[in-house]
């Protein structure tokens, strides 16, 4: 089994939609979460990052963190074509010297 | 001004070859990272150096050998190379290895023939 699961997709929506992508883990020792965007042929790039329990919100786009069911979510709201990329979940027990876990990433689409 | 950059962005060769790619980072960061992206966007960490210094040696066969000649270099180099090493490699860095914001290159994309 696999540390973090992360449905690959593809998911493929129409501009104006609300996104939701989702990651289970297995680890409770995973403290650190986060979100990574990544555009055709091009490197990972930080999107949203979060460490408790709860909502955290960056304009369009809510991080959620559910440590009790071991669930994390990224949603976007009013979506637009340039969202189309694949959004990777990573997580890390803890700051010192641990590793990024990531996920297999989800392939979004948001057609015009 | 690219923060962190690798070279060459493509890389065909033969079964057997031995090659290195090379990475470089102007952030000033004090650890980097290679990570490897296989045909179904999987990216799994191989190693990370903190400071020149190697904190993070993943199970890889032992032709890949990083090598950082100062901080702000972390090269690899794969010898013998097979066809299950095609993928995607890519380094990254972060201010120390304390930090979880991971800066990524653009990716150095590996076929063997």
């Amino acid at each position: 089994q696999k540390e973090v699961e992360q449905d690959p997709g593809p998911l493929s929506v129409p501009e104006g939609a609300i996104v939701s992508l989702n990651c289970t883990y297995s680890n409770s020792a995973f403290q650190y979460f986060m979100w990574y965007r990544q555009y055709s042929r091009k490197g990972p790039e930080l999107l949203m990052y979060t460490y408790s329990s709860g909502n955290k919100e960056d304009g369009r786009f809510t991080a959620q963190v559910d440590k009790s069911s071991k669930y994390i979510s990224l949603f976007i709201r009013d979506s637009q074509p340039s969202d189309s990329a694949t959004y990777l979940c990573a997580m890390k027990w803890g700051t010192s010297g641990s590793r990024l876990t990531f996920g297999e990433g989800t392939q979004l689409t948001v057609n015009p | 001004d690219t923060a962190v950059s690798q070279t060459p962005k493509y890389l065909v060769t033969q079964m057997g070859n031995d090659k290195s790619i090379k990475c470089e980072q102007n952030l000033g960061h004090d650890t980097m990272y290679w990570y490897k992206q296989d045909s179904k966007k999987f990216l799994k960490i191989m190693f990370s150096y903190n400071n020149k210094e190697l904190i993070i040696n993943e199970t890889v066969p032992n032709r890949f050998s990083p090598k950082s000649p100062d901080k702000a270099h972390l090269n690899l180099h794969i010898n013998s190379l097979e066809l299950g090493d095609s993928a995607v490699y890519f380094c990254a860095s972060s201010q120390d290895f304390m930090n979880t914001e991971a800066f990524f290159g653009q990716g150095t994309r590996l076929t063997v023939v």
